[in-house]
């Protein structure tokens, strides 16, 4: 159950467009469309941004995408906003009937 | 409104066990498989155990299996999750999340409790 790999940081300035990825392999993220997204803030909880890979929750902003090719996953945020400010971690369903988050990005809006 | 409360952390001495509890509201919990998700101090969130609506179906992860126990009371609303032989790494903020389905399959982390925070040190 090696865990998920995500670039440590990622910035962007407001308004801006950044991506984040999110490298498994054939047996988590290639082989299932079960890719989610979770925002943290500091001394929060998580929460649910993006679920199966591309939907949204009620409630999320549009601002939010999420994609697939392969065994990597990604999420965009388009045009950042200050509160985006936050670590981000993804997760996927694995053929062990287990969970695998990846190690967490750091964003930072400048 | 849809509300996840965990209970039970505190300073605990290697080598004890402890309960922790997650209470459900604003949904019926036998409705939904049952998720423990831990984060270690300025660490990244790990996925610990699940459990289907019925019980029937229970996975660990790996860095678990054999000292951590997954149950739920569902007509108390109630999820549980017992530790044992408790190590320092298991130092952790715990959270309890609810899956989008009855089943033990796929889907994300839908509602997130508040967590508790369990201390392992002597």
């Amino acid at each position: 159950q090696s865990a998920l790999t995500q670039p440590a940081s990622v910035s962007g300035s407001p308004g801006q467009s950044i991506t984040i990825s999110c490298t498994g392999t054939s047996s988590d993220v290639g082989g299932y469309n079960f890719v989610s997204w979770y925002q943290q803030h500091p001394g929060k909880a998580p929460k649910l941004m993006i679920y199966d890979v591309t939907k949204r929750p009620s409630g999320v902003s549009i601002r939010f995408s999420g994609s697939k090719s392969g065994s990597t996953a990604s999420l965009t945020i388009s045009g950042l906003q200050a509160e985006d400010e936050a670590a981000y971690y993804c997760n996927s369903y694995t053929s062990s009937i287990t969970w695998v988050f990846g190690g967490g990005t750091k964003l930072t809006v400048l | 409104e849809v509300q996840l409360v965990e209970s039970g952390g505190g300073l605990v001495q290697p080598g004890r066990s402890l309960r922790l509890s997650c209470a459900a509201s604003g949904f019926t919990l036998d409705d939904y498989a049952m998720h423990w998700v831990r984060q270690a101090p300025g660490k990244g969130l790990e996925w610990v155990s699940g459990i289907s609506f019925n019980s029937e179906s229970i996975h660990y992860a790996d860095s678990v299996k054999g000292r951590f126990t997954i149950s739920r009371d569902n007509a108390k609303n109630s999820l549980y999750l017992q530790i044992h032989s408790l190590r320092t790494e298991d130092t952790a903020v715990y959270y309890c999340a609810r899956g989008p389905y009855d089943v033990l399959i796929g889907g994300a982390f839908v509602v997130w409790g508040l967590g508790t925070m369990v201390t392992v040190s002597s």
